[in-house]
């Protein structure tokens, strides 16, 4: 994936609200796809993953949209809470073994 | 439920000096394993995938290398580290049936000086 260097994009939101972090993919043959959260120090968690023959999955307070026409994928976060803040990244896997990560995006939680 | 681990957590090491991180997994068989670094504030590079024992792929021409000696045993080793070595390494496996999310450990700080 691209990278950003030290600047990641950074979505702030007050706790409560909702949050949107988006994804865009640049390889219309990737069929699976996985948002992770990273926390400061820590290896990246799995949060949800969707395969590209469907175009929406819910999981606990979260929600994955993938639209292929636009090749962007979306994580949403209802009810933000502080333990919510972290970088998330999208990943895509194109076929082969390993999977192609993007650059993350920063989210920070207002209390 | 399986595990994984990586360890150190923090390394720091002189230029010139050799490496070894290690990684196990637990509770699974088979797994695919991989190496990734990620350097500050950007997304994971991966390094080395491996399907099997004694089977490694590498994705980037580098001053690394990777072995697994068992099934669950990954290892990302160099003879002489470079000061562009440094970086956050991760290990992760996935179940190597169909499209499967990869589980990572917490990673390895390594510095070099």
């Amino acid at each position: 994936g691209e990278s950003v260097g030290l600047h990641l994009p950074t979505l702030s939101v007050q706790e409560g609200d909702n949050s949107i972090i988006n994804c865009a993919y640049s390889n219309s043959a990737s069929d699976y796809f996985i948002w992770y959260k990273q926390e400061s120090g820590k290896g990246p968690q799995f949060i949800i993953d969707i395969r590209s023959n469907m175009d929406k999955r819910q999981g606990q307070r979260v929600t994955v949209l993938l639209n292929k026409t636009v090749k962007h994928l979306s994580l949403q976060i209802a009810a933000t809470q502080p333990g919510d803040s972290a970088v998330y990244f999208c990943a895509e896997n194109t076929g082969r073994r390993a999977l192609t990560f993007g650059s993350g995006t920063r989210l920070q939680v207002q209390p | 439920s399986q595990t994984i681990h990586q360890w150190p957590a923090t390394l720091v090491q002189p230029v010139g000096s050799p490496l070894s991180l290690e990684c196990t997994v637990e509770g699974t068989s088979n797994p695919n394993l991989y190496w990734y670094r990620q350097a500050a504030g950007r997304g994971l590079q991966l390094l080395f995938y491996s399907v099997g024992i004694g089977q490694i792929s590498s994705e980037v021409p580098q001053n690394l290398s990777a072995s697994r000696p068992q099934d669950r045993q990954f290892i990302l080793s160099s003879k002489k580290l470079l000061l562009s070595d440094s970086g956050f390494y991760l290990c992760a496996w996935s179940n190597g049936q169909g499209q499967q999310p990869q589980h990572f450990g917490d990673g390895t700080r390594l510095s070099i000086l």
